[in-house]
């Protein structure tokens, strides 16, 4: 069964850091992996998603890296703001299911 | 409609009664997936549609919990005779293709709590 681990589980940082999330899985025959954001009481909004033969994708100030053999993901957000606090989560796609991370509870203070 | 809705946005039952949680998908979209998710943690899955059929139930936790998508649209969760335990966001999703490269759209849940 495919286990999602997310390093760390949460995070603070000053306004305008550059930060990376992690996220590593335990199965590497995976169809695709995509970031989430999260806000309190809300449902999940797609950042990112990247397909098992891509490397990495880019919107905006976040970047995300797929390394597939070695089961790893990151996701890169430059210049940081306090909007960008949120939980983020990556779900990673094999067999037909979505199987997330705990996520990453991020704090940017202004 | 534009996203994925979900009704009711907040359900407040008691200990063994029968509750409907249902999900509206993003028009078109073929593949439909159930997640509920407890505080703090990370969604956990629990069935998958493509179509009308359930391609994936595993998640599933016991018999008590059922969902359907007869017209291969709207789907709803069912669960019977309901636990403390099952107090969670139930959160729907849909996929224009879904299974292997489909991105995922959420709906903002259904908060079930099970007094």
């Amino acid at each position: 069964k495919q286990e999602v681990t997310q390093i760390p589980a949460a995070l603070s940082v000053p306004e305008g850091e550059n930060l990376v999330l992690n996220c590593s899985f335990t199965d590497s025959a995976i169809y695709n992996l995509q970031w989430f954001r999260q806000d309190p009481g809300k449902g999940l909004t797609s950042l990112l998603l990247i397909q098992s033969s891509q490397r990495e994708q880019t919107s905006g100030r976040l970047n995300a890296s797929l390394d597939k053999s070695s089961g790893r993901s990151t996701l890169y957000i430059a210049a940081s703001q306090p909007g960008d606090s949120a939980t983020y989560l990556c779900a990673v796609n094999g067999n037909n299911d979505m199987r997330f991370g705990a996520g990453t509870r991020l704090t940017v203070k202004p | 409609g534009a996203g994925v809705s979900q009704t009711p946005s907040n359900k407040v039952t008691e200990k063994g009664k029968y509750v409907e949680l249902r999900c509206d998908p993003i028009s078109g979209h073929t593949a439909l997936y159930w997640y509920r998710q407890s505080l703090g943690q990370g969604p956990e899955f629990l069935i998958y549609f493509q179509g009308t059929g359930a391609a994936d139930d595993s998640g599933l936790p016991n018999d008590r919990f059922f969902a359907v998508r007869p017209e291969g649209s709207v789907s709803t969760l069912k669960i019977q005779r309901t636990e403390r335990g099952d107090s969670a966001v139930y959160l729907c999703a849909s996929s224009p293709l879904g299974g292997q490269t489909g991105e995922l759209f959420f709906g903002e849940g259904s908060r079930l709590t099970v007094l």
